[in-house]
């Protein structure tokens, strides 16, 4: 079965600087990789998704995220933060042919003026 | 775009009583969606898979006679806790996949959750 690990439950970065959020995950099988955004008492909203093709993805609002197949990362990235990006980020993982999703633990990405 | 709706976002209850949460899918049909349940500053755990028209499947651990879910038609699906106790108090949220393509290339929607306290 596949699982997920985000290594940081809190990560704080100020406004404007640079921040990457760490996923990890385990399969035996080829896995599809997602992230997600969850503003408070929201639902999830899709970020960005890797399926196949180009190992690096991006999203329309400057985050990147590189499927890593030898060390099993898919990494959430981006260059300058806003506050607006104040959120929970969850990393999940879909093997290859299923339907639903595992999801990590989530990180709490919490930006200082 | 695609939208999943969600009612209601907030209910509380007394513990015993039963409450209903419904799933829709606003502009497409979803033959098949999936309910979550997160606790606080926790994950998100699969409870069931719901199917249009047959019995939803569960996930281990989770009662199927606590958490009746009926995907009656192609847009709705609802969750229902039965006999509500303070442990169920939590944050459940529905998804719905468009359908498009091969399943799993199509991304999940969510809805924006319910959040169920039991007194």
């Amino acid at each position: 079965a596949q699982s997920v690990t985000q290594l940081d439950s809190q990560v704080p970065v100020f406004e404007e600087a640079p921040v990457e959020l760490r996923c990890n995950y385990s399969s035996s099988v080829s896995v599809y990789l997602f992230w997600y955004v969850q503003y408070p008492n929201q639902g999830l909203q899709l970020l960005l998704k890797y399926l196949s093709g180009s190992t690096l993805v991006e999203s329309i609002n400057g985050f990147e995220a590189e499927f890593n197949k030898s060390q099993t990362s898919f990494h959430l990235r981006k260059p300058s933060v806003h506050i607006s990006d104040t959120a929970e980020y969850f990393c999940a993982v879909s093997e290859d042919g299923a339907q639903k999703l595992v999801f990590g633990q989530g990180t709490r990405l919490t930006i200082n003026p | 775009g695609a939208v999943v709706s969600q009612h209601p976002s907030r209910v509380i209850c007394k513990s015993g009583t039963s409450v209903k949460i419904e799933c829709r899918s606003l502009d497409f049909q979803a033959t098949t969606m999936f309910w979550y349940r997160q606790f606080p500053k926790q994950s998100l755990m699969l409870m069931a898979t719901s199917n249009e028209g047959s019995k939803a499947t569960y996930e281990q651990g989770v009662e199927k006679d606590k958490f009746l879910i009926n995907h009656a038609s192609l847009t709705l699906s609802t969750l229902t806790v039965t006999s509500a106790h303070p442990e169920d108090s939590s944050f459940y949220i529905c998804s719905a996949r468009f359908p498009q393509g091969a399943s799993y290339n199509s991304p999940l929607h969510f809805g924006n959750g319910t959040r169920l306290t039991v007194t």
